[in-house]
């Protein structure tokens, strides 16, 4: 089955702006979480979502959105982007069934660079 | 708070010797444990995952409760096992990542 992608690879904004990032997950996962990976903080939990809620938050500010729609498609939103929003943004997704999670499959990440 | 510590930020080993990779964590509740394995220009996918207490790649890790370990090893290590490696609890569609540990298998 097709893997979980994400678009757009890469991104390149100016302070200020706001983004959108897209994650398809895989074919049946119901459950979509995403995560930032910077140098200086490693892998860091922004949010999960399931059957188009959110169950689950990180530690980040407001100006981090997200939502899912009723085919399990997640996206996430960034707002008045700051140079320390430079990441690369992963989304995983996972099956959930009977109260157990599967394992989660990573997609290849959206590099975004802030200017 | 959760944490995980990988207190290996580097480790280098020969072709053939047997590598440990450190796992400690600090979680509430009871969290399922994995290893995550990225190589290089590949995405994070998953290693090891504690209660499936499979062996990938010849990969094995005891989850020690009392000592809230997940040690990660192999016996012999090969030259594609050079990778970045993260330990993971895992619990309500979060994965808490330690900081990995970069791995180098020298020929």
């Amino acid at each position: 089955k097709a893997g979980v992608t994400q678009t757009p690879r890469y991104l390149i904004k100016t302070r200020g702006q706001q983004v959108t990032l897209s994650c398809s997950p895989i074919s049946g996962h119901r459950s979509v979480s995403w995560y930032q990976q910077t140098p200086g903080q490693g892998l860091q939990f922004l949010f999960e979502y399931f059957s188009e809620t959110q169950r689950n938050k990180g530690n980040f500010p407001g100006r981090f959105s997200g939502r899912q729609f009723s085919n399990s498609r997640s996206e996430m939103n960034v707002s008045t982007l700051e140079l320390g929003d430079s990441a690369l943004y992963l989304c995983a997704s996972s099956s959930w069934t009977g109260g157990i999670y599967d394992e989660q499959y990573f997609g290849p990440g959206t590099r975004l660079t802030v200017t | 708070a959760q944490r995980v510590t990988q207190p290996e930020k580097l480790l280098s080993v020969f072709k053939g010797a047997p590598v440990e990779l450190k796992c400690n964590y600090s979680y509430s509740g009871s969290p399922e444990l994995f290893w995550y394995v990225q190589y290089s220009r590949q995405r994070l996918q998953l290693l090891l995952r504690h209660i499936s207490r499979e062996s990938i790649k010849g990969f094995t890790a005891d989850l020690n409760k009392g000592e809230t370990s997940f040690h990660l090893k192999k016996p012999f290590a090969q030259e594609e096992d050079s990778a970045m490696y993260y330990c993971a609890p895992f619990n309500a569609g979060k994965s808490t990542f330690g900081d990995g540990t970069t791995l180098t298998v020298k020929p």
